[in-house]
């Protein structure tokens, strides 16, 4: 089955911490895409980043990074030096081909000032 | 450009009412697709389209219609209203150009429904 883990429903962090969503996919593709969205309290959903299956080169922009491990089927997400402004939900999502795309049940950030 | 446009932003049903949830784009995005959001339950996908007149069933479709009658719109149908729908709603539209299935998607703002 296709499926989409994010473990942790919810983190609490004081600022400036470094803080760690993991997300794990289950999939027998050999192509699959990986996406995270980050949903603020206002509600809308926001872009992230995306990875394909063939492109395993971790990404750093700003305070964020990620590390996608096909070995493990983890694609982990981590904010460096927390801001309150990270405060939201974080969905992981994965596309096999086509369009169907499977979001994880997501991760609520509490950042703490 | 407005992006993706849902409307209404908040629906009050009884059980048994129909209604539907619109949806529109201004992107000219071949691809949408509505989703509903439950708490701890992350995105499911109801229903999606890859265009006009081409329209295929999600993880959740029971209980709702879809048609796409053109590139902008794709209007989400409830049939028959119960409680369980009750959720929010999110319509959102990505791109097919290019290497279309590692497009994102953009959301729209939601739809907050309840059905008593």
């Amino acid at each position: 089955a296709q499926k989409v883990t994010q473990a942790q429903t919810e983190i609490s962090v004081v600022e400036k911490e470094d803080v760690t969503l993991d997300c794990v996919y289950e999939t027998r593709d050999t192509t699959y895409y990986l996406f995270w969205y980050k949903q603020p309290p206002s509600g809308e959903l926001v872009f992230l980043i995306r990875r394909n299956s063939f492109d395993e080169q971790n990404e750093i922009s700003g305070r964020y990074s990620w590390n996608f491990q096909k070995s493990t089927s983890s694609f982990n997400f981590t904010i460096t030096a927390s801001q309150v402004v990270d405060s939201a939900v974080y969905f992981c999502a994965c596309r096999w081909g086509g369009f169907k795309t499977i979001f994880g049940a997501g991760t609520r950030l509490f950042v703490k000032a | 450009n407005a992006g993706v446009t849902q409307t209404p932003k908040f629906q009050v049903l009884k059980t048994g009412q129909s209604m539907t949830l619109q949806c529109a784009q201004d992107m000219n995005h071949e691809y949408m697709s509505w989703y509903r959001q439950d708490p701890g339950m992350g995105l499911r996908l109801i229903h999606y389209s890859v265009g006009a007149g081409i329209t295929d069933q999600g993880e959740v479709p029971n209980g709702y219609n879809v048609s796409r009658s053109t590139t902008e719109d794709f209007p989400l149908r409830l049939l028959s209203a119960a409680p369980s729908q009750t959720s929010v709603y999110f319509c959102a539209s990505s791109s097919t150009s290019g290497y279309s299935s590692y497009n994102e998607q953009f959301f729209g703002p939601g739809t907050r429904l309840t059905v008593l």
